[in-house]
């Protein structure tokens, strides 16, 4: 079955860009949006944004300014920057695969990635 | 708006009837999501679309949507149910969205 690890750094200082990847394995990157989603310690889900194929992207309008998704193919990985990252950036980030509308049922996210701490300090 | 409203916290006790309910604009033309979170552990999708459940999850899980408001019922709830559970939907962009989550206690 399809599985999906984070990687990358723990450790961020401020102002700097958070770079995150997202392995998959057991299938293929194509055909499916790729999600990333971050949690704060002790608080809810924050959809950061998802992208299609190569070409597709959608950002939460909060961090679209910040926010850069990229996907590829050739690596089977998707991968994650947020740049000029504060403290309020600390948070598990966690990729996972979204199937998106199909024959009018939304699919949403049903593969997530364990999650990678990243905490955001000089 | 594309926000979505849970409540923080709902109890039930062993073996009843528990509905959460995730209530939004974006639910009176979208589907609802559910997201059930254990502590240390990754969110698991537990029900997508119209009330449609992912290989692997009980039966007792079922959705349900009436206007803006989306509900998560659980049937004979079981001690290992006790967990947050998140819901999400879309806006017309295709951007997505979560509520704050509501932590369910098993009694």
């Amino acid at each position: 079955q399809v599985q999906l690890q984070e990687s990358g750094p723990g450790l961020v200082k401020p102002s700097e860009t958070l770079s995150l990847t997202c392995g998959v394995s057991g299938g293929s990157i194509s055909g499916y949006y790729w999600s990333w989603i971050r949690q704060p310690a002790g608080k809810g889900l924050e959809w950061i944004g998802r992208i299609y194929s190569t070409v597709s992207t959608n950002y939460n309008p909060s961090l679209k300014s910040r926010v850069t998704m990229s996907v590829d193919m050739s690596k089977n990985q998707s991968s994650l920057k947020l740049s000029s990252v504060t403290a309020a950036d600390t948070a598990i980030y966690y990729c996972a695969r979204d199937r998106g509308i199909r024959g009018g049922e939304d699919y949403n996210m049903d593969v997530w990635g364990q999650g990678i701490t990243v905490t955001v300090s000089s | 708006s594309s926000e979505l409203t849970q409540d923080p916290a709902v109890s039930v006790a062993l073996g009843q009837t528990v509905r959460i309910t995730c209530q939004g604009d974006s639910l009176r033309r979208y589907s609802a999501g559910w997201f059930q979170q254990k502590p240390g552990q990754a969110p698991v999708l537990v029900l997508y679309g119209k009330n449609n459940r992912p290989s692997g999850i009980a039966d007792r899980f079922s959705a349900s949507t009436s206007g803006d408001t989306s509900s998560l019922t659980i049937t004979g709830t079981q001690a290992e149910d006790e967990a947050d559970y998140y819901c999400n939907s879309r806006d017309s962009s295709g951007n997505r969205v979560f509520g704050g989550g509501t932590k369910l206690t098993v009694l």
